[in-house]
């Protein structure tokens, strides 16, 4: 299993402005995943990070809206930039240990 | 990718048996179902996961059949305490990466 934080838990952000999103695990992993969470919605990944390599983004999702770096194997950052108000979500980073996956608490964004 | 399709959601009163069901019917080979639990606020949970017949643990069991097209996650006696959305996941880790779509979930409310 996994213990995952993330930093930090709650956000609230002027519109045109940027946020890098910490997530934290207690064990090595060589993927991470990044998931948003709309109100009322269910998960959709964003990207996936491995270390030492480009970040892998889902259709929908590009690079230099959400930049992602992933400088070694118990660290992630998510960065939301520009932001809108269509970005306010909770925001979840995930590892990966057999075949399930572990989740952090979240980070929830609210942009004005 | 398969495309998972559960109730929206369900009620229940404490001390009663739940069982949600889950179809997939374009499940590949070499996925897993797995069964997440996620309370307000917070990260999904993980309860349960298998790939084919029953699997048991100390909380839920999970059903699966021989297609695999379907499978039904039993809640023994549920509390109030366990009223949350409970999504249903298929999908595998491979090389690069974990492909996997969430569901819309079940939203469950459990009555005293």
């Amino acid at each position: 299993s996994a213990v995952i934080s993330q930093k930090p838990s709650r956000d609230i952000c002027q519109r045109g402005t940027s946020l890098t999103i910490q997530c934290q695990v207690d064990s090595q992993v060589t993927m991470m995943f990044w998931y948003r969470q709309q109100p009322g919605q269910s998960l959709t990944l964003i990207a996936t990070a491995n270390q030492g390599s480009e970040a892998t983004y889902e259709s929908g999702f590009v690079i230099d809206k959400f930049p992602i770096s992933r400088p070694n194997l118990t660290f992630s950052t998510l960065t939301v930039s520009n932001m809108s108000p269509e970005d306010s979500s909770i925001y979840l980073c995930s590892v990966v240990f057999g075949q399930h996956a572990f989740f952090g608490p979240g980070t929830r964004l609210t942009v004005l | 990718l398969a495309k998972t399709t559960q109730p929206i959601s369900m009620d229940s009163y404490e001390g009663q048996e739940v069982n949600i069901t889950c179809s997939h019917n374009n499940i590949a080979t070499n996925d897993y179902i797995t069964w997440y639990q996620q309370f307000p606020s917070q990260g999904p949970r993980f309860i349960i996961q298998g790939y084919k017949t029953k699997v048991t643990n100390e909380v839920a069991s999970l059903f699966i059949p021989a297609d695999r097209k379907s499978s039904t996650l039993s809640l023994p006696r549920v509390s109030l305490s366990d009223t949350a959305v409970y999504y249903c996941l298929v999908g595998a880790l491979y090389t690069g990466g974990f492909k996997t779509i969430f569901g819309a979930g079940t939203r469950l409310f459990v009555k005293a």
